[in-house]
């Protein structure tokens, strides 16, 4: 089945404890990228990546690591969590940067930095 | 740069009546525009995807059209059934590929 997966699906973590979330898809597509959900803010990207080992900042990047050495993968690091990083988190991946292409969402991760 | 903006942010109808969700955008420079139901807690499900050049797209009881002239989009539900229970985001691509995401619409529908 074609598909996005994260994992976890539900962290639990305190402040300065390093943490990854990973991304992958079995879709071999090009660009992928990360959003961030809150309340009364809305979706909002993070990193994407266009291909292997070519990756770009979004409109909330502070925080945040990615890495895209896989074209399959594409982990989100936070290296030093902080509470206001408490969100629901998606990975969404696309045949190919640029164009008409539909974006493919994961199920998401729910974090929570106690 | 730029926002999109969905009203009204929540709908209550009851079951069986048409559903119409008003999507609109600040920049027409787009790729596609996309339609995605989100259920509490979960994911995002790509229900319709426009591209720039079309101007309305089908799928069962979804309809959606697309005005890029005049930054708006609408997505028509027929005969709405409760399981139609979501919230419903709308998004735009445009250059650098990132998806801008409305803050969406909120719909129930009553028994």
């Amino acid at each position: 089945e074609a598909q996005v997966t994260q994992n976890p699906r539900y962290l639990i973590t305190v402040t300065g404890k390093k943490l990854t979330v990973t991304c992958s898809q079995n879709m071999n597509h090009e660009y992928m990228s990360w959003y961030r959900q809150d309340p009364g803010l809305g979706l909002r990207q993070i990193y994407y990546s266009m291909n292997v080992e070519v990756t770009d900042k979004g409109d909330v990047p502070e925080g945040y690591k990615v890495s895209r050495k896989e074209k399959r993968n594409f982990p989100l690091i936070l290296e030093s969590p902080s509470p206001n990083q408490t969100s629901l988190y998606f990975c969404a991946s696309s045949p190919k940067p640029g164009g008409a292409y539909e974006q493919y969402f994961g199920p998401g991760t729910r974090l929570t930095v106690t | 740069k730029q926002e999109v903006t969905q009203i009204p942010a929540a709908l209550s109808v009851p079951e069986g009546e048409n559903l119409v969700l008003n999507c609109s955008f600040t920049d027409s420079a787009i790729y596609n525009l996309q339609w995605f139901r989100q259920d509490p807690g979960k994911g995002l499900t790509s229900l319709l995807l426009i591209q720039s050049s079309q101007r309305e797209q089908t799928s069962g009881r979804l309809n959606a059209s697309l005005d890029k002239s005049s930054g708006r989009s609408t997505l028509y539900i027929a005969a709405s059934q409760p399981g139609d229970s979501a919230t419903y985001l709308c998004a735009v691509k445009a250059a650098g590929n990132k998806l801008t995401f409305g803050g969406g619409t909120r719909v129930l529908v009553k028994p």
